[in-house]
């Protein structure tokens, strides 16, 4: 059990609609990272979260946003949800400037747009 | 940058050791080298990681060359629960800190 908890843990939405997926991270973390998962592929970053600020981003749309809060927890949203959006998607947490790359990750939310 | 290549897939009988390669022949002096497994339906899970010495600890051996090209994992006495896909990431293969590349891994299956 690496401590991060996710909810919800599966979700059905329909095109076009909008999701919020929330993450808790390990006690002692404060930094927060989410990756899309499709189907037979691995992980790939969306972004990270350090004191509240993006603190980095990978390669997807304005339509991915984030947030971190004060007490670390984090949220991922997806605007105007595409087919191609279903995927279980990842939160890890990590303790930045210990050894960012050691990342602890939840069991994901599988998201599913019809 | 570090990218790496593992092969797709890997068999192993239970109860012996699981030993799995990574090439990582472009990694600078500098970078690490990182293990996780994701068990089926499940997040990843770190494993061990290393830089130039070989590396132990409760899960698994990490055994890198000298010239830092490749390494191995090593599971000792692999079971049932260690079938998996197990990745190999280098430090900095995202181009910044902490933003972990998985790229398709092994896919290890332990058989009774």
């Amino acid at each position: 059990d690496a401590g991060v908890t996710q909810s919800p843990t599966h979700l059905i939405k329909t095109r076009g609609q909008q999701v919020t997926l929330r993450c808790s991270p390990k006690s002692g973390h404060d930094t927060v990272s989410w990756y899309q998962q499709a189907l037979g592929q691995g992980p790939q970053f969306i972004f990270q979260y350090y004191e509240e600020e993006e603190r980095q981003r990978g390669n997807f749309p304005d339509r991915f946003s984030g947030h971190q809060f004060p007490n670390y927890s984090s949220e991922l949203n997806v605007n105007a949800l595409l087919l191609g959006d279903s995927a279980l998607y990842l939160c890890a947490s990590s303790l930045l400037g210990f050894n960012s790359y050691e990342q602890y990750f939840g069991p994901g939310t599988r998201l599913t747009v019809t | 940058d570090a990218k790496t290549t593992q092969p797709p897939s890997m068999d192993c009988a239970e109860g012996r050791a699981a030993n799995l390669p990574c090439n990582h022949s472009t990694i600078s002096g500098n970078e690490y080298v990182y293990w996780y497994r994701q068990i089926h339906s499940q997040g990843p899970q770190y494993i061990i990681h290393g830089l130039k010495n070989n590396e132990t600890n409760e899960m698994a051996s990490l055994i890198i060359t000298e010239d830092r090209k490749s390494s191995t994992l090593i599971l000792p006495h692999a079971t049932l629960r260690d079938t998996a896909v197990y990745y190999c990431i280098g430090e900095g293969d995202g181009g910044s800190q902490g933003n972990l590349i998985f790229g398709k891994g092994t896919k290890l299956s332990v058989k009774p």
